[in-house]
């Protein structure tokens, strides 16, 4: 898999947009970028993916560059509870079922 | 409710006294897995099952055990638990091969001492 880069923290406030960068970029052409959040010790929890278009569901937004190097999740409203350990994941899809984890961005949402 | 539980939660032990700590699933998936975290380590994968009586080594499989002979349930046996298992373990679940994408739906978490 794809090694990722992710800043190890970041602060942003309540009810603000929050832009989570992931930099990928040794990613291969068959290789989907995904999103994962860990909130205090709780399991890990599916966030979004995609493969190079923009996605977005209820809860964020994937933004992956033309040449897929990098990636940014957008929270479009932090609020408290998205308080965090998120993960940016690059993996081919049908292949290997195991997530690998790297140590994440922390993100914490201030009032 | 579509979920993964994992039983107990808690759970402190004696070194080398044999434990197992269950996960069940109720979304039908064929694939199972287990991950134990540490600080400093991540999330690290242990054992995997792609269905029923299939099952394989992850990058940390040493002094653990799995079985899947149910395809719902899928326990994690510590024959003999020594001090440097003291970890916080979670059970995950996914469809299987072929689908577009695979998000893997992930248990609560059991946190295991050994004493």
């Amino acid at each position: 898999d794809a090694k990722t880069t992710q800043p190890p923290s970041m602060d942003c406030a309540e009810g603000r947009a929050a832009n989570l960068p992931c930099n990928h970029s040794t990613i291969s052409g068959n290789e989907y970028v995904y999103w994962y959040r860990q909130i205090h010790s709780q399991g890990p929890q599916y966030i979004i993916h995609g493969l190079k278009n923009n996605e977005t569901n209820e809860m964020a937004s994937l933004i992956i560059t033309e040449d897929r190097k990098s990636s940014t999740l957008i929270l479009p409203h932090a609020t408290l509870r998205d308080t965090a350990v998120y993960y940016c994941i690059v993996r081919v899809d049908f292949n290997d079922y195991k997530l690998s984890f790297g140590a994440g961005t922390t993100v914490t949402v201030r009032a | 409710e579509a979920q993964v539980t994992q039983n107990p939660r808690y759970l402190i032990t004696v070194t080398g006294k044999k434990l197992t700590v269950t996960c069940s699933q109720n979304m039908n998936h064929e694939y199972m897995s287990w991950y134990r975290q540490d600080p400093g380590l991540g999330l690290r994968q242990i054992y995997y099952s792609m269905n029923v009586e299939v099952t394989d080594k992850g990058d940390v499989p040493e002094g653990y055990k799995v079985s899947r002979k149910e395809k719902r349930n899928f326990p994690l046996i510590l024959e003999s638990p020594s001090p440097n298992q003291t970890s916080l373990y979670f059970c995950a679940s996914s469809l299987t091969p072929g689908r577009l994408y695979n998000e893997q739906f992930f248990g609560p978490g059991t946190r295991l001492t050994v004493l």
